[in-house]
C-alpha cells in the first residue's frame, strides 16, 4: 500500500499569513504515460464531509479560492493557502488515487494563531 | 445539485451486519464510479472501497476484504455497502463519493451515515 505522511501534524497561523502544508508519499504517485500525479487535496470542517481543493497535484476544483494552491511531483507535494482566512480553518488531508488501495495523509489541522 | 444521501447507520453488535445506502441525485449516476470511505469518531479518512459504472469491477481495502461488498443499482441511482462480521474497529461514519473516472479523486461526498458496532 502507498503510504500518505504529512508533516505537520498541527499548525497555527496569522490571518493574512501564509500556510504550508506537505505531504510525502511512500511511492511515486506519478503516471509517466500521461505525466500526471494522482494526487489530491481535501479540506474538512467540523461536521462536514471532505471537500475537493486540488486534484492532479495543482489544478484547482472548480469554485476553489485561489489562495489554495498545490505543488509537487513524484513522492513530495505541498498545499499553500495565502492570505489566510478565518473560514479555512479546517483539517488538511492529502490523497492519492493512483492506485487501490487509495490512501490518505492522516491530516494536518490548520489553526488560527 | 448533486446530492449523496446516505442511510443505514445504526448500532450494531459484533458480528453483526448492516446495509448501507446512498441514494444519488443531480447527476448521470450510472456514468460515475461511487467510493465508499470511512472516518472513525476523531480520526482521519480511511478508504473503504470502489465500484466501477456498470458494477463489474469492484475493489476494497484489506480491512475489509471478504466481510463487505459494495454494489449498486443504476435504475435506481442507488449505491450500497453490505457489512457483515462487523468488529468494534468498524465504529465510523461512512461516507459515499463520487468520482468521474476510474482515474479521478472522489469529487462529490454525502453527509455520512455513522455505524456503532458495540456489545
Amino acid at each position: 500500500d502507498i503510504v500518505m505522511t504529512q508533516s505537520p501534524d498541527s499548525l497555527a497561523v496569522s490571518l493574512g499569513a501564509r500556510a504550508t502544508i506537505n505531504c510525502q508519499s511512500s511511492q511515486s504517485v506519478l503516471y509517466n504515460s500521461n505525466n500526471k500525479n494522482y494526487l489530491a487535496w481535501y479540506q474538512q470542517k467540523p461536521g462536514q464531509p471532505p471537500k475537493l481543493l486540488i486534484y492532479w497535484a495543482s489544478t484547482r476544483e472548480s469554485g476553489v479560492p485561489d489562495r489554495f494552491s498545490g505543488s509537487g511531483s513524484g513522492t513530495d507535494f505541498t498545499l499553500t493557502i495565502n492570505s489566510l482566512q478565518a473560514e479555512d480553518v479546517a483539517v488538511y488531508y492529502c490523497h492519492q488515487y493512483y492506485t487501490t488501495p487509495y490512501t490518505f495523509g492522516q491530516g494536518t489541522k490548520l489553526e488560527i494563531k | 445539485e448533486v446530492q449523496l444521501v446516505e442511510s443505514g447507520g445504526g448500532l450494531v453488535q459484533p458480528g453483526g451486519s448492516l446495509r448501507l445506502s446512498c441514494a444519488a441525485s443531480g447527476f448521470t449516476f450510472s456514468s460515475y464510479w461511487m467510493h465508499w470511505v470511512r472516518q472513525a469518531p476523531g480520526k482521519g479518512l480511511v478508504w473503504v472501497a470502489r465500484i466501477n459504472t456498470d458494477g463489474s469491477t469492484r475493489s476494497y481495502a484489506d480491512s475489509v476484504k471478504g466481510r463487505f461488498t459494495i454494489s449498486r443499482d443504476n435504475a435506481m441511482d442507488t449505491l450500497y455497502l453490505q457489512m457483515n462480521s462487523l468488529r468494534v474497529d468498524d465504529t465510523a461514519v461512512y461516507y459515499c463519493s463520487s468520482a468521474p473516472g476510474h482515474n479521478d479523486p472522489p469529487d462529490y461526498w454525502g453527509q455520512g451515515t455513522l455505524v456503532t458496532v458495540s456489545s
